[in-house]
């Protein structure tokens, strides 16, 4: 089976610019979470999508935000780019929602913002 | 208090030794946790995961569980150069019904 795809890999992006950063679930999983990892704040929580609905956010600003369609893809979108933006963004799939489920991350994401 | 805590390392082993990473967390109704393996510029990679106290083993790998402790940990018995990396414990917390993870700890096998 194949694993979780994350689209483009690797980005670079001026403040005040807006990005999309796509995710493609493990075939048959329908959950998705996305994760802001930076080498001083570590892996953090930024939403769960599950049925194309929101389940769960984690403590970061309106500037983030995602959705899911209905074939269980994800795109997040992070507005009005700053610098402490510059991450690693991660996607986990999971089979089903919450966070008892195993999740499987994909390969990631890395936002430079200059 | 944060959510979940790891010992910070780095961790240095000699090839073949063993290996102890631990890991507290608070919510103590926490009943999922997962430990996943780091390298150095890749995506974190599910080594196992535990649900009940006591010991569970793969491979070379043993987690440990004592939830009256609120503590898990993970073994890794006859290190290989090859087990370098950054071991991140991760815990559901069910009040925010998110998976949160520790901040790693590195380990390096001395070959």
């Amino acid at each position: 089976k194949a694993g979780v795809t994350q689209t483009p890999r690797y980005l670079i992006k001026t403040r005040g610019q807006q990005v999309t950063l796509s995710c493609s679930p493990i075939s048959g999983h329908r959950s998705v979470s996305w994760y802001q990892q930076t080498p001083g704040q570590g892996l953090q929580f930024l939403f769960e999508y599950f049925s194309e609905t929101q389940r769960n956010k984690g403590n970061f600003p309106g500037r983030f935000s995602g959705r899911q369609f209905s074939n269980s893809r994800s795109e997040m979108n992070v507005s009005t780019l700053e610098l402490g933006d510059s991450a690693l963004y991660l996607c986990a799939s999971s089979l089903e929602a919450g966070s008892d489920a195993t999740q499987y991350f994909g390969p990631g994401t890395r936002l430079l913002v200059l | 208090q944060k959510e979940v805590e790891q010992n910070s390392g780095p961790l240095s082993v000699p090839e073949g030794a063993i290996a102890s990473l631990n890991c507290t967390y608070s919510d103590r109704g926490s009943q999922s946790f997962f430990w996943y393996r780091q390298y150095s510029g890749k995506s974190p990679e599910l080594i196992m995961s535990i649900y009940s106290n006591g010991d569970k083993e793969d491979g070379r790998f043993t987690a440990q569980l004592n939830k009256a402790s609120q503590y898990v940990s993970l073994l890794i018995r006859d290190s290989q150069p090859s087990d370098s990396a950054t071991y991140l414990c991760a815990v559901n917390i069910n009040a925010d019904y998110k998976l949160s993870f520790g901040a790693g700890t590195t380990v390096t096998v001395r070959a």
